[in-house]
């Protein structure tokens, strides 16, 4: 099975600071995304990543980065916190190959205070 | 780039009544329509997919059905119980890029 793990379910942070979220995979996956989720708007997708040391911008990349140094392991980095990034953030994963299914981590809730 | 729509955003059935949710879509040329369940607390997990050249699938008590004319697909759910209670939520792949666009969800609840 499938297992997609993010470093924190729970996070606090405080305007300004750098923050990491990291998100692991064991499946040998290509293909990895991080998603915000917030209340009536869905899964929006931040950016995602086909290849070690590719990145490619989602609909909502604005004050966030990736880094995907390793294959398994993809972080989302917010640069300067701000509250309005205060939301669920959540990983996922897929084969490379055409119309498979996104494998998707149990979340990291964050507060920017 | 791919444009989701899904209606209703909140649903209400009665335990063994069937639900209906409805999705649209932009890109003529998608082809992938996966249909994701989240329960409170927990993650989106895939319970169902189409893909185009099919215009039906079924699952148990789930079922999705396509028509590519109209650009719109939708999900049935019959004899709905309790534990169907969570939010859906439809998607569809983006033709130019490896990215799934989704809609906005459905929180669906079960009456007892």
């Amino acid at each position: 099975d499938v297992k997609v793990t993010q470093s924190s379910r729970y996070l606090v942070k405080r305007t300004g600071e750098k923050v990491f979220l990291e998100c692991v995979q064991d499946m040998d996956h290509e293909n990895m995304f991080w998603y915000r989720q917030d209340p009536g708007l869905g899964l929006r997708l931040i950016y995602f990543s086909y290849d070690v040391k590719m990145k490619e911008k989602g609909d909502i990349p604005e004050g966030y980065s990736v880094s995907r140094e390793k294959k398994e392991r993809f972080s989302l980095i917010l640069e300067s916190a701000s509250t309005n990034q205060t939301s669920m953030y959540l990983c996922a994963s897929s084969l490379q190959v055409l119309n498979q299914p996104q494998h998707f981590g149990d979340g990291t809730r964050l507060s920017i205070l | 780039g791919e444009n989701v729509e899904q209606h209703p955003s909140t649903l209400s059935v009665q335990e063994g009544d069937s639900a209906v949710i409805k999705c649209t879509y932009s890109d003529s040329a998608s082809n992938y329509f996966p249909w994701y369940k989240q329960e409170l607390g927990k993650r989106p997990q895939l319970i169902i997919d189409i893909r185009s050249n099919v215009g039906e699938k079924k699952d148990q008590r789930i079922a999705v059905t396509l028509n590519k004319t109209a650009k719109h697909f939708s999900l049935h759910i019959t004899e709905t119980q309790p534990e169907d209670s969570a939010v859906y939520f439809c998607a569809a792949r983006d033709s130019s890029a490896s990215k799934i666009i989704f809609g906005s969800g459905t929180r669906l609840s079960i009456r007892p």
